[in-house]
């Protein structure tokens, strides 16, 4: 049962338009959701979060929107760089209960941004 | 801040063998980290929870007389892989959650584990 799915498995931008990454999940009970980046071969590394309360998140170019009737998140990145191209990833956690911290990862999209 | 350090960050070994895997949050206090697995071209799956101090929560599915999980402190949790085989073979990753309470999770470099 995939809770969380990216269901675009890669996009492709030109540098210095925006970038829009598109999460789906179903279970309506998740506290927070994040999103990361990972290189081939290496960590995720962490880039923003968002609250289930809020609607949208904001850090420099990259802005989280949230849509909990449509179960939906998004990532936008304005603008694209080249060194934004890697494999972005959505994760949902609870803030309590027996499931509390434990992330559950989408399939994740390969952002390829082209100079 | 938030660095998480694992090691080594690849290892071959032979079959029946065991191998450890740390994580270190280098520059915070964890007093949960977790271990993840990711198959190529696929997604992080959660194999368990490690809490300092405590025993460690296996997800369903995962072996925990296979994959033994020690949180011995603040800073540090072992992965040992024992009596590996080729399916064992994969991407193991770590995180480790702040104690300051904050809902991000930090990643390690990841080790990549080859059982031949």
């Amino acid at each position: 049962d995939q809770q969380v799915k990216q269901n675009s498995p890669s996009l492709s931008v030109q540098e210095g338009r925006i970038s829009i990454l598109n999460c789906d999940y179903t279970n309506s009970m998740f506290d927070y959701f994040l999103w990361y980046k990972k290189y081939p071969a290496e960590g995720p590394t962490f880039l923003i979060s968002i609250s289930s309360i809020k609607d949208k998140n904001e850090d420099g170019r990259f802005t989280v929107f949230l849509n909990k009737s449509a179960k939906h998140l998004s990532l936008h990145i304005v603008p694209s760089q080249p060194g934004d191209s890697a494999v972005y990833f959505c994760a949902a956690s609870f803030a309590g209960g027996t499931s509390y911290g434990k992330l559950t990862f989408g399939q994740g999209t390969i952002l390829t941004v082209h100079p | 801040g938030a660095v998480v350090s694992q090691h080594p960050s690849r290892v071959i070994c032979k079959s029946g063998t065991s191998v450890k895997i740390e994580c270190r949050s280098l520059d915070f206090q964890a007093t949960t980290m977790f271990w993840y697995r990711q198959f190529p071209k696929q997604s992080l799956m959660l194999m368990a929870t490690s809490n300092e101090g405590s025993k460690a929560t296996y997800e369903q599915g995962v072996e925990k007389d296979k994959f033994l999980i020690n949180h011995a402190s603040l800073t540090l949790s072992t992965l040992t892989v024992t009596s590996a085989h080729p399916e064992d073979s994969s991407f193991y990753i770590c995180s480790a959650r702040s104690t300051s309470g904050a809902y991000e999770q930090y990643f390690g470099p990841g080790t990549r584990l080859t059982v031949t």
